[in-house]
């Protein structure tokens, strides 16, 4: 069954700690995408990875970190430097290597800080 | 960059009825995606539609690029298409990014 998963689905984190949301996809599309979402809000883009061992940021990137070691896994790391993390958080694909491709979502992580 | 718009922000339905959804935009556009987000927070891909009419069921959309907006239109409403609605797009450019509008919350009521 093709798609995208993420996990895990909720999340708390105590201040000053870092944390990774995973994101897996079986689509083989290209290109990867995290998004974060606020209350009320449109969704933001922080980082996107075109191909494998790339990855560019996007617009709300201080705080974030991202790796593309493979072609279906893009983890985010939340890290201590992200002033505001609690929020939700939804990764994306692509095919191609285009940013305008059509996007695909997975189903979310809800991260809380407390 | 660009501007996304989306209107009205939110709207009530009785179950039945029929509305139409708003994206007007700022610039030339070569994607442009309708999502509906559910209660729990997943993005269901509506349309993919950067020009044209494309039909889907009770919904269908319209977009047309040279004025800037696009439409989106839910026939005989059920509750199960109560969420909110976003449009999204990326300026013409091989890597334009997508910028979501904020949504427009649709309630509908039985």
């Amino acid at each position: 069954d093709g798609g995208i998963t993420q996990s895990p689905k909720y999340l708390f984190r105590k201040e000053g700690q870092n944390v990774t949301l995973s994101c897996e996809q079986n689509l083989n599309h290209d290109a990867m995408y995290w998004y974060r979402q606020d209350p009320g809000q449109g969704l933001r883009l922080i980082y996107y990875s075109q191909i494998v061992n790339d990855f560019q940021k996007g617009d709300i990137a201080e705080g974030y970190s991202v790796s593309r070691e493979k072609k279906e896994s893009f983890p985010l790391t939340v890290t201590s430097a992200q002033k505001n993390p609690t929020a939700f958080y939804l990764c994306a694909s692509s095919m191609g290597r285009f940013l305008y491709n059509e996007q695909f979502f997975g189903p979310g992580t809800r991260l809380t800080v407390l | 960059g660009i501007q996304v718009e989306q209107s009205p922000p939110d709207l009530i339905l009785q179950e039945g009825a029929n509305s139409t959804l708003r994206c007007n935009f700022s610039d030339s556009v070569n994607n442009l995606q309708w999502f509906h987000q559910n209660p729990w927070g997943q993005l269901i891909n509506l349309f993919y539609i950067p020009s044209g009419t494309k039909q889907n069921g009770r919904l269908s959309a319209t977009t047309v690029a040279t004025e800037r907006y696009s439409l989106l239109y839910i026939s005989s409403s059920q509750t199960t298409d109560s969420g909110v609605y976003f449009c999204a797009v990326a300026i013409t450019g091989a890597n334009s990014k997508l910028t979501f509008g904020k949504g427009i919350t649709l309630s509908v009521r039985p």
